[in-house]
């Protein structure tokens, strides 16, 4: 089965600082990946995804994503945090129908 | 705008008592899915289902089943509600045969089990 690790559980950036949320994956073949975000009592709502048409992928809010074969990753991050960026994010993978979560990263900002 | 809809936000029901999560997609999406949520442990899939009347478990189908009995509607049952399934609970869709399409998810029904 497919998986994805997210480094670190808990994120705290500086408003105005870059964000860098870090998701590895683990798959045989090309992956199709995504990342989704959480506010709170909300369900997940996609970011971004990637679709093989280019490594660099662009998002809503300002947020993006660059895959990287050689190093498993997509990692997603954004030049600039606001505090409406306090939420849980998500990284995902699909295969087969079958979709398989990180275990989330929930990023605070601090004024 | 696409949709997905959970018939509750919020509910609180007694430990021993059956409880009934239900879900509703507009988009004519052949696969659905009920995952569970908790703190530090990320999405976890209860049970899926590809089709009408179709079922296969996920990561943690115990002390839960699922029905489906027309395409649009994919339902979670809790057949004697214990403290342990006090969580977050996440119903979603996405269609078959494309593999880059996302899943698409409801509000979530925060259920407490007193």
């Amino acid at each position: 089965a497919q998986s994805v690790t997210q480094l670190g559980s808990h994120v705290s950036v500086s408003e105005g600082a870059l964000v860098l949320l870090r998701c590895n994956y683990s798959s045989s073949v090309p992956p199709y990946l995504f990342w989704y975000v959480q506010y709170p009592n909300q369900g997940l709502q996609l970011l971004l995804k990637y679709t093989s048409a280019a490594t660099l992928v662009k998002g809503i809010n300002g947020f993006e994503a660059e895959f990287k074969k050689s190093e498993t990753s997509f990692h997603l991050t954004k030049p600039s945090a606001h505090m409406s960026d306090a939420a849980e994010y998500f990284c995902a993978v699909s295969d087969r129908n079958q979709f398989y979560f990180g275990t989330g990263t929930s990023l605070t900002v601090i004024p | 705008d696409v949709k997905v809809t959970q018939s509750s936000r919020y509910l609180v029901k007694r430990t021993g008592e059956k409880v009934f999560l239900e879900c509703v997609q507009d988009m004519d999406h052949e696969n659905m899915f009920w995952y569970r949520q908790d703190p530090g442990l990320g999405l976890r899939l209860i049970y899926f289902s590809y089709d009408v009347k179709m079922k296969e478990k996920g990561d943690i189908p115990e002390g839960y089943s699922v029905s489906r009995e027309k395409k649009e509607r994919f339902s979670l049952i809790l057949e004697s509600a214990s403290t342990n399934q006090t969580s977050m609970y996440l119903c979603a869709s996405s269609p078959q045969g494309a593999p880059n399409t996302e899943a698409f998810f409801g509000q979530g029904t925060r259920l407490t089990v007193v």
